[in-house]
């Protein structure tokens, strides 16, 4: 069974620049979840994937955009940059629509520096 | 937005030692509390989900209790490991939504 992977694991960019992360989620599993670490803080959700479609939102702005594929990867863009993006992106795939009671399965994350 | 704290931030305790750590949520609209346990460079992993009220959870020396009238989440680990080093967060999901609503991490050193 293959887990959850996340690309890149590091990348810099400069503020203004836009970026695209990737998850292929967890063999079996249609939802997809996003989540930002900044130093300091706990995980906080961006967004969640179903079955291709956004079903759910946490309080970031409209340039945090994501998509999910037919085979349930996604990615997760981010449009004119800013210094305070810079965090660990966070990957998750569960087997439910809803997150609820289950387990979400993590990626190791991809670490975004904006300069 | 709903608030999750954990306590203490950071632990260093000598191999052999019991611990605990403190999850703190809100008790209304509640429908589920997990912990994570997420190493250094590795992705974070389901430790447990409780959902009821006086729930206990065990794996292992690793085990959690559940409040959930008034709010809180116990995790204790018996006889410290080297291994148990770790970020152990916990989360709070209602029954208003989907998203998880993360902690800070309560960051654990055992001394050998």
């Amino acid at each position: 069974e293959t887990g959850v992977t996340q690309s890149p694991t590091h990348l810099i960019k400069t503020r203004g620049q836009q970026v695209t992360l990737r998850c292929s989620s967890q063999s079996g599993h249609n939802t997809v979840s996003w989540y930002q670490q900044a130093l300091g803080q706990g995980p906080q959700f961006i967004f969640q994937y179903y079955r291709e479609e956004e079903n759910g939102r946490g309080n970031f702005p409209p340039r945090f955009s994501g998509l999910q594929f037919p085979n349930y990867s996604s990615e997760l863009n981010v449009n004119a940059l800013e210094l305070d993006d810079s965090a660990l992106y966070l990957c998750a795939s569960s087997p439910m629509g809803v997150a609820g009671a289950g387990e979400l399965f993590f990626g190791e994350g991809s670490r975004l520096t904006v300069l | 937005i709903l608030n999750v704290e954990q306590s203490p931030q950071s632990l260093h305790v000598q191999e052999g030692d019991s611990t605990n750590f403190t999850c703190s949520f809100p008790s209304s609209n509640f429908y589920a509390l997990h912990w994570y346990r997420w190493e250094t460079a590795k992705s974070p992993e389901a430790l447990f989900v409780m959902t009821l009220n006086g729930d206990e959870k065990k794996k292992g020396r690793i085990s959690a209790t559940l409040n959930t009238k008034e709010g809180y989440s116990y995790l204790y680990i018996k006889g410290s490991q080297p291994e148990d080093s770790a970020t152990y967060l916990c989360a709070f999901t209602s029954n208003t939504g989907n998203q998880f609503y993360f902690g800070t991490g309560t960051s654990l050193t055992v001394i050998p």
